[in-house]
């Protein structure tokens, strides 16, 4: 697609239920990252994609957190027994390079809000 | 890991002022990028300036990569300008700073 696609765009969970977003990056970009933003802060990094392959996913919070890009295309997060602090603003973001120290350019996606009752 | 700092953290602007916003860095820049996000939450990407000047209409930017910082300069203010800025840094992840809320007043 012509930018990155999230959805749902709102979601509204109660405390433990289980939660699935998506992202849907610029075809053809190698690399795919999630980023977590809570009120008032910059994005936090969760994970990093290269293709198919997870390579960094350092900065999930917890083991309820998991992410996947099965395909090296479209990637989800799910949040397994979601609690309240887990209430943010989940961003993706792809770029076209792949590999470290530089992966050029990223694109952002408009987010998916999660709000934990 | 890297740790990104951004000045100032509020900034209130009349329409026509100009500005300038900040990012210092701990370590080395690399992927360095200034966004601009919107009311509805997403980051809208300004500049990919790992060093050297880049100027897009109002707004321009400046890394010196070897004293660790970035500057976006904007000219003549507008309302639509307002906002967060994030700028963000490093290898194989972005990390960014807790950004500039910019107000512009008309």
């Amino acid at each position: 697609g012509a930018g990155v696609s999230q959805s749902p765009r709102y979601k509204v969970a109660k405390r433990g239920q289980d939660v699935a977003l998506r992202c849907d990056p610029i075809s053809g970009h190698v690399s795919l990252f999630w980023y977590q933003q809570a009120l008032g802060q910059g994005p936090e990094f969760l994970t990093y994609f290269q293709n198919e392959a997870q390579l960094d996913k350092s900065g999930l919070p917890s083991d309820r957190f998991f992410a996947e890009r099965p395909e090296g295309s479209v990637s989800t997060l799910k949040i397994q027994r979601t609690q309240q602090e887990d209430s943010a603003v989940y961003l993706c973001a792809s770029s076209l390079r792949g590999g470290a120290p530089n992966t050029g350019e990223l694109f952002f996606g408009e987010g998916s809000r999660l709000t934990v009752l | 890991g890297i740790q990104v700092e951004q000045s100032p953290p509020d900034l209130i602007l009349q329409e026509g002022a100009n500005s300038t916003l900040r990012c210092n860095f701990s370590d080395s820049v690399n992927n360095l990028q200034w966004f601009h996000q919107n009311p509805w939450g997403q980051l809208i990407n300004l500049f990919y300036i790992p060093s050297g000047t880049k100027q897009n209409g109002r707004l321009s930017a400046t890394t010196v990569a070897t004293e660790r910082y970035s500057l976006l300069y904007i000219s003549s203010s507008q309302t639509t300008d307002s906002g967060v800025y994030f700028c963000g840094s490093s290898g194989s992840r972005l990390t960014f700073g807790e950004g500039t809320q910019l107000t512009v007043n008309p």
